[in-house]
């Protein structure tokens, strides 16, 4: 089946500093699927951070980027200075255009000023 | 204003019993989905309605009934629980299947 594995964490950083969050997918059922970040504040619900759909782009959201590379299979998660509003957890999941979503474990991140 | 209610937030069950747990969504999507989170597990895909009918389900036990009584409800009942059922469990819904999902708060179960 799909599997996609993200940075296992928590991650600490300081206000300021780059972060990045790495992911890796697997998806046997399509060649090119969907390609998500979602995150989830302190107190709040899941919500859609980015997403890119084509092989190659790369898209970005409140300062956070990722490309979709699929000769790496990777959607790596970066953003050149956190704050610490941008404490969360990261959800990385793929989309085989089925019914549902296929999400990594989640990566804690902690900003500290 | 939640555009994605589930009730009840928080919720306590014993071995053996029977729970529901409610999700309704006010976006005017036609897709729902359930998905849960176990400890240190990722978000697990179970179910996907469109229009109100069963589109995929990936949830091997029987124990687990989604219920849509109207196109922007689904709920989910749960008999015979087990410990192993303890879970965050998060409604999702589209415009259609396979667009962008946007995921309600949770129900976070406790089977004891």
């Amino acid at each position: 089946g799909d599997s996609v594995t993200q940075t296992e964490g928590p991650v600490t950083v300081s206000e300021s500093e780059s972060l990045i969050i790495n992911c890796t997918y697997s998806a046997t059922s399509i060649a090119y699927p969907n390609l998500f970040w979602y995150v989830r504040y302190p107190g709040e619900g899941l919500q859609l951070l980015l997403k890119v759909i084509t092989a190659g782009q790369k898209g970005s959201s409140r300062g956070f980027e990722a490309t979709y590379n699929k000769e790496t299979t990777s959607f790596h998660l970066q953003k050149a200075s956190v704050q610490e509003s941008d404490s969360a957890v990261y959800y990385c999941a793929l989309d085989n255009y089925a019914q549902g979503l296929t999400f990594g474990l989640g990566t804690r991140v902690s900003v500290f000023p | 204003d939640p555009k994605i209610i589930q009730k009840p937030k928080y919720l306590v069950a014993v071995t053996g019993s029977e729970k529901i747990l409610i999700c309704e969504q006010y976006l005017g999507h036609n897709a729902m989905y359930w998905y849960r989170q176990s400890a240190k597990k990722p978000l697990e895909f179970m179910f996907s309605y469109s229009y109100q009918k069963l589109m995929d389900n990936q949830t091997a036990s029987s124990r687990f009934q989604p219920q849509s009584s109207k196109k922007n409800h689904l709920d989910l009942q749960i008999t015979a629980l087990k410990p192993d059922d303890s879970a965050t469990y998060f409604c999702a819904s589209s415009h259609l299947t396979g667009a962008e999902q946007f995921f309600g708060p949770g129900t976070r179960l406790t089977v004891l």
